[in-house]
């Protein structure tokens, strides 16, 4: 079973919509969550961190996170083409090296 | 000037030549790592360091090795390249964050052809 789980997609939203991407991991005890954008060709970006239950924003972009679900997710609100990427979420736990999910798709139509 | 760096960002060769990707940073990280990206298969983690004395495997390392040179550098080894390590290679670099894990930041990347 892969530790971090993501929907490939495509994911199509159109402009100002709001994109919802999701991911699930296996290991309980894991600390911390990640979410990257990642442009084809180019390096990961961080775009978010978050470490406990709940929601964290940050501009158009927010993190929800549900430990007893295993759950973790990425809003973008007033979605933009150049929102276009793949979005890779990563899980980490002290003393390891963080563990990807595949990424997901997006592409945001005009 | 980047944070993280990698050369060369580009390189072709042939089979059973022996490659070296290099790694710098100069965000004073104590870990480090290699990853490889191919297509519909996600990033792979080949290799990482916490210090520079602890090198360990990740779940692809077999045709690989490293070596950290010094705490900003990093270097991995194709022995002799084979066409199916044909890739994009991610150095990346993290220090001990929120929550006691790491928030992990990306070189530009090396696209290798193996022929």
């Amino acid at each position: 079973q892969k530790e971090v789980e993501q929907n490939s997609g495509p994911l199509s939203v159109p402009e100002g919509a709001i994109a919802s991407l999701n991911c699930t991991y296996s290991d309980r005890v894991s600390q911390s969550f990640f979410w990257y954008r990642q442009y084809s060709g180019k390096s990961p970006e961080l775009i978010m961190s978050i470490y406990s239950n709940g929601d964290k924003e940050d501009g158009r972009f927010t993190a929800q996170l549900n430990k007893a679900s295993q759950y973790v997710s990425l809003l973008i609100r007033d979605s933009q083409p150049s929102d276009s990427a793949t979005y890779l979420c990563a899980v980490g736990k002290s003393g390891y090296a963080l563990n990807f999910g595949k990424g997901t798709s997006l592409l945001v139509t005009p | 000037d980047a944070d993280v760096t990698q050369t060369p960002r580009n390189r072709i060769t042939k089979t059973g030549k022996r490659i070296m990707l290099e790694c710098s940073q100069t965000k004073g990280h104590d870990r480090m790592y290699w990853y490889r990206q191919d297509p519909g298969l996600g990033l792979r983690l080949i290799y990482y360091s916490f210090d520079v004395k602890d090198i360990n495997k990740g779940e692809i390392s077999d045709g690989y090795s490293v070596s950290r040179q010094a705490q900003a550098k990093f270097s991995l080894s194709l022995e002799s390249a084979i066409p199916n390590q044909t890739a994009l290679y991610f150095c990346a670099t993290s220090a001990l964050g929120g929550g006691g894990t790491d928030t992990q930041y990306f070189g530009p990347g090396t696209r290798l052809t193996v022929l």
